[in-house]
């Protein structure tokens, strides 16, 4: 089946500090990802969605200069939060579309990213 | 504008059957999700509806009515490793996930 994968899995970092989340699809291209943001006990909240070589679409009320979301490869995509401060803390998780699945519109969810920022 | 709703929390006993139901409002619809999740980790895929009636895959059922924006979870043969937030979510006009809050089922023995 089609896997994604997250990096790192948790991280823990001072406020003021930039942080890279990276989301690989590992078996499929994917030439959309999808950023998400969940708070404990809530639902997913869709930050951006991610195209390979263009630039990314920010949902309203995502700030695009502090969540930097970049598509660079059909397998890759980054999320860089800079200047991160305790607000920030929280789970992210991305997911991919298989390119190949054509008649799908199933997404393709990472193990997410825990961040914690002091 | 576009909503869904669905339970906030249920309890079942194990072996028994669950129905979970969600309901949506929409103006675009291309099929509708159902995802399992596990605290602290991702959602894993169930279902994916985009006609009307019932599909069934092994102990779990998802139904769908598009013309009542309605759809159900049945979970069958509740097992302890069931609990979990089951979330469901439409995609809209533009192939974007709407997501429900999710519904935490608590499984008792």
């Amino acid at each position: 089946g089609a896997v994604v994968s997250q990096h790192p899995s948790r991280v823990i970092c001072k406020s003021g500090t930039s942080v890279k989340i990276e989301c690989r699809s590992l078996d499929f291209q994917a030439t959309t990802m999808f950023w998400y943001r969940q708070f404990p006990k809530k639902s997913l909240m869709l930050m951006a969605t991610s195209n390979e070589g263009s630039k990314a679409t920010y949902e309203q009320g995502v700030e695009k200069d502090k969540f930097l979301i970049n598509h660079a490869s059909l397998t890759l995509s980054t999320l860089t939060v800079t200047s991160a401060h305790p607000e920030d803390s929280s789970f992210y998780i991305c997911s991919a579309r298989d390119l190949d699945r054509g008649d799908s519109n199933e997404q393709f969810f990472g193990p997410g990213t825990r961040l914690t920022v002091l | 504008g576009q909503n869904i709703d669905q339970p906030t929390e249920m309890t079942a006993t194990e072996g028994a059957i669950v129905q979970i139901n969600c309901t949506y409002q929409t103006s675009g619809f291309n099929g509708l999700f159902w995802y399992q999740q596990h605290a602290g980790e991702a959602p894993t895929f169930l279902s994916y509806n985009v006609l009307d009636g019932l599909e069934e895959k092994g102990r779990f059922s998802s139904f769908l009515s598009r013309s009542k924006g309605y759809s159900y979870l049945l979970l069958k043969e509740l097992q302890m490793k069931d609990s979990a937030s089951y979330l469901c979510a439409f995609l809209d006009s533009n192939y974007q996930l709407i997501w429900g809050a999710g519904t935490k089922l608590i499984i008792k023995p």
